[in-house]
């Protein structure tokens, strides 16, 4: 079974500050990562995936982030964020092992860009 | 680009009422999923299926069921509506793992 936390439930930064979105996962065997955006009133949109290959995985909108397996992490940045940047983000996890095709969900970060 | 449709936006029910949530996706996706969204509580999985008439308990499926009689379609019922079934229902579909899930806009349902 796979859990994920997401450390902050809220983060507020300045607009063109730099951000980091925290994401640490748990799992006894090898997983897909990704981190899905959600606006206002909407449903959620995919920003990113890491499935294998190069740790460092650019997404939409200029987000990128970095599976450490070492660190079982899966952390969110973005060097300058914006105030339309301000949703809730969320990271999930499945296994790339079985045929489940279930994504387990964190709880959610809250950010929150100021200007 | 794929797009997955909700019947309704917002919804409001009379508790003990029996509720229909619809869903369609139109990219041809074996799987599809429906999630309850609380603030807090992040996406929970109520059910999901992997091919037409099959379906598969989440982590949370008291209180519901749900029917696919159609690849494209996917419905989650509330038999009698509760208020603590009050909450954000969204509606995914994907083609496979690896893929992630595509979700439509969700449905507000507010059961007083």
């Amino acid at each position: 079974a796979q859990s994920v936390t997401q450390l902050d439930s809220q983060v507020p930064v300045f607009e063109e500050a730099p951000v980091e979105l925290r994401c640490n996962y748990s799992s006894s065997v090898s997983v897909y990562l990704f981190w899905y955006v959600q606006y206002p009133n909407q449903g959620l949109q995919l920003l990113l995936k890491y499935l294998s290959g190069s740790t460092l995985v650019k997404g939409i909108n200029g987000f990128e982030a970095e599976f450490n397996k070492s660190q079982t992490s899966f952390h969110l940045r973005k060097p300058s964020v914006h105030i339309s940047d301000t949703a809730e983000y969320f990271c999930a996890v499945s296994s790339s092992v079985d045929s489940s095709y279930k994504l387990i969900f964190g709880s959610g970060t809250r950010l929150l860009v100021r200007p | 680009d794929v797009k997955v449709t909700q019947s309704s936006r917002y919804l409001v029910k009379r508790t003990g009422e029996k509720v229909f949530l619809e869903c369609v996706q139109d990219m041809d996706h074996e799987n599809m999923f429906w999630y309850r969204q609380d603030p807090g509580l992040g996406l929970r999985l109520i059910y999901f299926s992997y091919d037409v008439k099959m379906k598969e308990k989440g982590d949370i499926p008291e209180g519901y069921s749900v029917s696919r009689e159609k690849k494209e379609r996917f419905s989650l019922i509330l038999e009698s509506a509760s208020t603590n079934q009050t909450s954000m229902y969204l509606c995914a579909s994907s083609p496979g793992t690896g893929w992630g899930q595509y979700f439509g806009p969700g449905t507000r349902l507010t059961v007083t």
